[in-house]
């Protein structure tokens, strides 16, 4: 199984600030990685698939970047809705697997 | 808009299986290149692929699981009803969890774009 480790695993930030997360996979796996937002009590939302493109309906203050086995989730200037746990997924190869996940709280 | 719910027992005694069954509404389960997967949770934990399942074309009902679970898992989909079902059998406290079921777009991207809201599991005697 691909081993997705994202860091840090969670962050305290302000609103207005940039933050980045990182995912990192323990095989290259090209451009073949997804984010997602998760809430409180709520099913994860889909960011950007295929590394750096942003599905449909999300705020382009969120980005991502990176191919091979480094990536990262930049969200440019954080707004209070962004306050929430975000995972990355490979789809590199099956078994699927997630990210142990990164909290975003408020500072 | 296509939404999902998942329905199914709350409450699983150990050894027991599991059985979940997610509910499409407002579109097809067999139109579309879609994969119709489940997903687990445990409680302030991550997310944990269990399989999908192809339901349009000739490849229609095949299957993937992850081999962590994969003697214990299956699943299957039923056209006339528009839903797809998670069997989980022999399951212990470990299996606690929400489960969620998703849509997964695209055989290459592989990304979960639409999700039901998810329902507890517990396993308990």
């Amino acid at each position: 199984d691909i081993q997705m480790t994202q860091s840090p695993s969670s962050l305290s930030a302000s609103v207005g600030d940039r933050v980045t997360i990182t995912c990192r996979a323990s095989k290259p796996i090209s451009t073949y990685l997804n984010w997602y937002q998760q809430k409180p009590g709520e099913a994860p939302k889909p960011l950007i698939y295929s590394a750096s493109s942003l599905q449909s309906g999300v705020p382009s203050r969120y980005s991502g970047g990176g191919s091979g086995t480094d990536f990262t989730l930049t969200i440019s200037s954080l707004q209070p809705e962004d306050f929430a746990t975000y995972y990355c997924q490979q789809s590199y190869s099956s078994p699927y697997t997630f990210g142990q996940g990164t909290k975003l709280e408020i500072k | 808009q296509v939404q999902l719910q998942e329905s199914g027992p709350g409450l699983v005694k150990p050894s027991q299986t599991l059985s979940l069954t997610c509910t499409v509404s407002g579109g097809s389960i067999s139109s579309g290149s879609y994969y119709w997967s489940w997903i687990r949770q445990p409680a302030g934990k991550g997310l944990e692929w269990l399989g999908h399942i192809f339901t349009s074309g000739s490849a229609s009902g095949s299957t993937s699981y992850n081999p962590s679970l994969r003697s214990r898992v299956t699943i299957s989909f039923n056209t006339s009803e528009n839903q797809f079902s998670l069997r989980l059998s022999s399951v212990t406290a470990a299996d606690t969890a929400i489960y969620y079921c998703a849509r997964v777009f695209g055989s290459v991207t592989y990304r979960f774009d639409l999700w039901g809201r998810g329902t507890l599991v517990t396993v308990s005697s």
